[in-house]
C-alpha cells in the first residue's frame, strides 16, 4: 500500500535550535521526495524537494536528509526561528504511467518558541 | 506570478444545498486535484483529473463529484452538503512533464449548517 507515515504530529522547539520532522515510506518506486510548508489560513506551499540518487539536500536553513535503504526521509531546520512556525508535511510520488500523484503524509505542526 | 486561484476564501451553506468550488490554474498544467484538510487527518484526496473531460475517484470520493470541461477549471460540486463536509478544501495543480510537485490554492474554508 502506498503510505507515508510522518512523525511527530506536533513538535515545539526554542528559538535557535534544530526542529526535525521524520517521513518513512513503503513503496520502493517513489522517486520524488517533497516537503511542504503551511501557514495558518493558506495552501501548502512547496519547500524543498529531493530525488533518491542524493542523500542529502540543502537550502539554506532547511535540509533534507534522504535514506534509500531505510525508506526514510527527513527535514531538519536549522537555527529555527518564530516565522518557522507552521505545517510540514511530506510526500511522495513515483514516475511513469502518466501519474504524478502525490502521497502525503499526515502533517507536523511545528511551533518555535523565542 | 504563476497560481491556483480557488473562487472563495469562506463559503457558509446550508444542509442539502448543492454547493460549487471553483479552481482555476494559469500554468498549464495537465493535472488537477481536490483535497480536503481535516485536523489530525492530513490531507485526503477527493478526486483528480489529468486531463480534460477527465476524472477520477481519490481515497474519498463519497458525496462529491467533479467537472474539467477546460483545462485550466476544475471544479468541486457537493451535490447534497451536510455537516460532516464542513471543512478546508485545497484545489492543486501540477505538470505531467516531470515530477515537480503540486501548487496549492489558498483553499476554501466551507462550514455547512
Amino acid at each position: 500500500q502506498q503510505q507515508v507515515k510522518q512523525s511527530p504530529q506536533s513538535l515545539i522547539v526554542q528559538k535557535g535550535g534544530i526542529s526535525i520532522i521524520n517521513c518513512a515510506y513503503e513503496n520502493t518506486a517513489f522517486d520524488y521526495f517533497p516537503w511542504y510548508q503551511q501557514f495558518p489560513g493558506k495552501g501548502p506551499a512547496l519547500l524543498i524537494a529531493i530525488r533518491p540518487d542524493v542523500s542529502e539536500k540543502k537550502e539554506g536553513r532547511f535540509t533534507i536528509s534522504f535514506n534509500k535503504s531505510a525508506k526514510q526521509f527527513s527535514l531538519h531546520i536549522m537555527d529555527s526561528q518564530p516565522g518557522d512556525s507552521a505545517t510540514y508535511f511530506c510526500a511522495a510520488s513515483m514516475s511513469g504511467a502518466g501519474s504524478y500523484q502525490l502521497t502525503f503524509g499526515k502533517g507536523t505542526k511545528l511551533s518555535v518558541i523565542p | 506570478d504563476v497560481k491556483v486561484t480557488q473562487s472563495s476564501r469562506y463559503l457558509v451553506k446550508r444542509t442539502g444545498e448543492k454547493v460549487f468550488l471553483e479552481c482555476v490554474q494559469d500554468m498549464d498544467h495537465e493535472n488537477m486535484f481536490w483535497y480536503r484538510q481535516d485536523p489530525g487527518l492530513g490531507l485526503r484526496l477527493i478526486y483528480f483529473s489529468y486531463d480534460v473531460k477527465m476524472k477520477e475517484k481519490g481515497d474519498i470520493p463519497e458525496g462529491y463529484s467533479v467537472s474539467r470541461e477546460k483545462k485550466e477549471r476544475f471544479s468541486l460540486i457537493l451535490e447534497s452538503a451536510s455537516t460532516n463536509q464542513t471543512s478546508m478544501y485545497l484545489c492543486a495543480s501540477s505538470s505531467s512533464g516531470t515530477s515537480s510537485g503540486y501548487t496549492f490554492g489558498s483553499g476554501t474554508r466551507l462550514t455547512v449548517v
